[in-house]
């Protein structure tokens, strides 16, 4: 199906393991994004990347990394888990030219440290 | 640094009512802005978007304006519907100037439509 897809759906994990969630589009946007979404917070900006091998930080960046080797994967990896991470990360894909300049928005990972 | 402010944080109005939402962005050197809807537990759908050089977008019921100058967006909807409760949130896009193509999120609207 086309679209963009994360998974997993939901994660328990324990602090201090690494965790690595992924995110899957088959439009070929050039854009990714990864996203935090917590209450009081709104969505916060991980890391972005314009094209396969370019990546650049966000707003929350510490704790996390990313790789793009191919166009239509954007993994994040979580390298040491920490309880502030736990939280519902989103991913999400778009061009910078019309027609498909919208942002579009993966379902989501619900990620719990413990 | 872009900073996106969105007011009220809820709203509760009869089925029936016009309401507008705002949003509010510190630099005015935006690519567009998106309209965004959210039901709980899922993700963000795109509502409507405004180029940058547009006054404003309209799609059925919606009607969004984007005021680059004083930095300030409203979603208008008419006539609301029970089904029109959800999150409404505001992202603005960077562009050459800044240097970025990335989104900066305002924190959201909750609205509830009462039946």
């Amino acid at each position: 199906d086309a679209g963009i897809t994360q998974s997993p759906r939901y994660k328990i994990t324990e602090t201090g393991r690494q965790v690595t969630l992924m995110c899957h589009q088959t439009w070929s946007h050039s854009y990714m994004f990864w996203y935090r979404q917590d209450l009081g917070h709104g969505l916060r900006l991980i890391y972005y990347s314009a094209a396969a091998d370019i990546t650049d930080k966000g707003e929350v960046p510490d704790g996390y990394v990313v790789s793009r080797s191919k166009t239509e994967n954007f993994p994040l990896t979580l390298e040491s888990a920490t309880r502030s991470q736990t939280s519902v990360y989103f991913c999400a894909s778009s061009e910078i030219r019309a027609p498909n300049e919208k942002l579009f928005f993966g379902s989501g990972t619900q990620l719990s440290v413990l | 640094k872009q900073e996106v402010t969105q007011i009220p944080a809820a709203l509760s109005v009869p089925e029936g009512e016009n309401l507008v939402l705002n949003c509010s962005f510190t630099d005015s050197a935006i690519y567009n802005l998106q309209w965004f809807r959210q039901d709980p537990g899922k993700g963000l759908t795109s509502l409507l978007l405004i180029q940058s050089s547009q006054r404003e977008q309209t799609s059925g019921r919606l009607n969004a304006s984007l005021d680059k100058s004083s930095g300030r967006s409203t979603l208008y909807i008419a006539a609301s519907q029970p089904g029109d409760s959800a999150t409404y949130l505001c992202a603005v896009r960077g562009g050459p100037t800044s240097g970025t193509y990335k989104y900066i999120f305002g924190t959201g609207t909750r609205l509830k439509v009462l039946a």
